[in-house]
């Protein structure tokens, strides 16, 4: 089965801080992950997607293929990175994506 | 700027009304989606469609149907509003082969 696990519903940090977002994926194909973003009051968007090993606002995440993880990580968290993060994964289906329930990320001052 | 608009930010009706959900895309993509966004169960498909006339259920389609006459336009209609079906509603859309889904606004529904 295609699953995709955020374990924590609700993370709360210091500005400064290191910020990791966790990420598990059951497929047992080759996946595509890409970490969605939502801050308040906006629509959802895509923050960055593995296959492009990118830096977005200072966010990385690596696909641990032995791990089934894609971490979302940030070294130093700024107070706008304060949002709702999805975790997501494209398996068998050229339409659908499997979402994980989201991270609710707060950065306090 | 690509876009996907959506016809109401708030709606607002009654337990058995007939609600009619608008979306529309302008960037000539194959695919779109009906989503359910409610806390701790993150995003939901209802439906999609991967070309006119054509539509697939997600994993909870129960008292909903949608439709989708033209390419840029799928509407999520609920036959019968139920207090249980207030929830915040998002659109996507994507391009076959690309996975990226660009979202629209959200519509938050309350059934009263």
């Amino acid at each position: 089965a295609q699953r995709v696990t955020q374990p924590e519903k609700l993370l709360s940090v210091f500005k400064g801080a290191p910020v990791e977002l966790k990420c598990n994926y059951s497929y047992s194909g080759s996946p595509e992950l890409f970490w969605y973003v939502q801050y308040s009051r906006q629509r959802l968007q895509l923050l960055l997607r593995h296959i492009s090993r990118e830096s977005i606002k200072g966010f990385t995440a690596d696909l641990n293929k032995g791990e089934t993880s894609f971490h979302l990580k940030k070294p130093f968290a700024q107070e706008e990175d304060s949002a709702m993060y999805y975790c997501a994964l494209s398996g068998d289906s050229n339409y659908q994506l499997i979402w994980g329930a989201g991270t609710k990320l707060i950065i306090k001052p | 700027d690509v876009k996907v608009t959506q016809s109401s930010r708030y709606l607002v009706k009654r337990t058995g009304e007939k609600v009619f959900l608008e979306c529309v895309q302008d960037m000539d993509h194959e695919n779109m989606f009906w989503y359910r966004q409610d806390p701790g169960l993150g995003l939901r498909l209802i439906y999609f469609s991967y070309d006119v006339k054509m539509k697939e259920k997600g994993d909870i389609p129960e008292g909903y149907s949608v439709s989708r006459e033209k390419k840029e336009r799928f509407s999520l209609i609920l036959e019968s509003a139920s207090t249980n079906q207030t929830s915040m509603y998002l659109c996507a859309s994507s391009q076959p082969g690309l996975n990226e889904q660009f979202f629209g606004p959200g519509t938050r529904l309350t059934v009263l």
